[in-house]
């Protein structure tokens, strides 16, 4: 059974670009939610999709946002990249009442 | 959200069982408690989770306390390939749409 899939799996960007990672959630899976993890914030919950629909969102600027399509597949983009969104971006589906597969991850690094 | 206070870091031979405690002293009654670990260069992994009583499943037993106050991740043989950072997470239902608050987690090092 395929897991999450998260491409692509490192970036590198300029300051003021944007950029779009994608997540391919696990057959079946309605749910995808995306986290940052930096070394001096850790684990921070960025939004939650389900059905095409934002559920959840966490404490971020508006430069980060996303996307659900209907066959579940996520994007998210942040633009106007600044030199703090350098982090491993990671992406995770459910199905309702299990706990949340995650993906290997997306290394952006702005430089 | 409540919170939880767990060690920085454990240390455990392998082979041996592990007991990893997390304090949650101001769950609500709704509260699920959840437990993932992340191994370095990994996503997080999903490991157990729990509401009143104890759980058990193929990777770990989840003790959780009368009071619900705290819990305590039942690392049965610690192996080499568990040695990560384990988190300890209050969500207000076990159905996806809640947000996952990771703490600092404890740090566990499993050594031969």
């Amino acid at each position: 059974k395929a897991g999450v899939t998260q491409t692509p799996r490192y970036l590198i960007k300029t300051r003021g670009q944007q950029v779009t990672l994608s997540c391919s959630p696990i057959s079946g899976h309605r749910s995808v939610s995306w986290y940052q993890q930096t070394p001096g914030q850790g684990l921070q919950f960025l939004f939650e999709y389900f059905s095409e629909t934002q559920r959840n969102k966490g404490n971020f600027p508006g430069r980060f946002s996303g996307r659900q399509f209907s066959n579940s597949r996520s994007e998210m983009n942040v633009s106007t990249l600044e030199l703090g969104d350098s982090a491993l971006y990671l992406c995770a589906s459910s199905l309702a009442g299990k706990g949340y597969t995650f993906g290997s991850g997306t290394r952006l690094t702005v430089v | 959200d409540a919170k939880t206070t767990q060690p920085n870091s454990m240390e455990s031979n392998e082979e041996e069982p592990v007991h990893l405690p997390c304090n949650h002293s101001t769950i609500s009654g709704t509260d699920y408690i959840h437990w993932y670990r992340q191994l370095p260069s990994q996503g997080p992994e999903y490991v157990i989770h729990g509401l009143t009583s104890n759980v058990n499943n193929r990777m770990a037993s989840l003790a959780i306390a009368e009071d619900r106050k705290s819990s305590t991740l039942i690392l049965h043989r610690a192996t080499l390939r568990d040695a990560a950072v384990y988190y300890c997470i209050l969500t207000l239902n076990s159905n996806s749409g809640y947000a996952l608050n990771f703490g600092k987690g404890t740090s566990l090092l499993v050594t031969p």
